[in-house]
């Protein structure tokens, strides 16, 4: 079974710092490993995923997220965070990006101005 | 916007009755994922079709049923309904090509309110 923890259901930043948003993972095979953005009522936005090409993987808005096998980790940055980014992020898991997402708990971002 | 429509919006019912939402896919994308989020449990997902047949079932109840027809639009049945089915529920489509590093795209979801 596959499973992601997101470490901090609660995160705030302040305009203009770094954005880590923490996201481990637990998987028997290589995963597929995705950072989805969830603004205010509105449904889930695909920030970047990762499917083996490369550990380094860059987003939509400035975001990336590095795959660390050793570390189990996924975990998401951006170096200057705007207004704009405050939302619910969720990181998830699956065994091929055609099958069953398995969602993390989600960390609620918060900028402060 | 994702290209993946639902309807409707919001829909509020009370405790015992039926309803169905409705998922359009993106043009050309065979598969369909139905997810569910509550406040309880997260996120978790209920069922996946492709091409008209069922794929994978996860956490879904006996009451619900879905279905995706020749035109590749879902349906996602719930009966019997208990206030604990309150939430919102996404429909994803992915698979143009049925490739492994897919990508799913959301819909804006359907808000589901049980009295």
């Amino acid at each position: 079974a596959q499973s992601v923890t997101q470490l901090g259901s609660h995160v705030s930043v302040s305009e203009g710092a770094l954005v880590l948003l923490r996201c481990n993972y637990s998987s028997s095979v290589p995963p597929y490993l995705f950072w989805y953005v969830q603004y205010p009522n509105q449904g889930l936005q695909l920030l970047l995923k990762y499917t083996s090409a490369a550990t380094l993987v860059k987003g939509i808005n400035g975001f990336e997220a590095e795959f660390k096998k050793s570390e189990t980790s996924f975990h998401l940055t951006k170096p200057s965070a705007h207004m704009s980014d405050a939302a619910e992020y969720f990181c998830a898991v699956s065994r091929f990006g055609n099958e069953k997402l398995t969602f993390g708990t989600g960390t609620r971002l918060t900028i402060i101005p | 916007d994702s290209g993946v429509t639902q309807t409707p919006k919001h829909l509020i019912t009370a405790t015992g009755q039926r309803v169905t939402l409705r998922c359009s896919p993106r043009s050309g994308d065979l598969s369909v994922y139905w997810y569910q989020q509550s406040l309880d449990q997260g996120l978790q997902f209920l069922i996946q079709y492709y091409n008209g047949e069922e794929r994978a079932k996860g956490n879904i109840l006996e009451r619900f049923s879905a279905q995706q027809f020749p035109d590749l639009h879902s349906e996602l049945n719930l009966s019997s309904l208990e206030l604990g089915d309150s939430a919102l529920y996404f429909c994803a489509s992915s698979s143009r090509t049925s490739g492994i590093t897919d990508t799913q795209y959301f819909g804006p979801g359907t808000r589901l309110t049980v009295l």
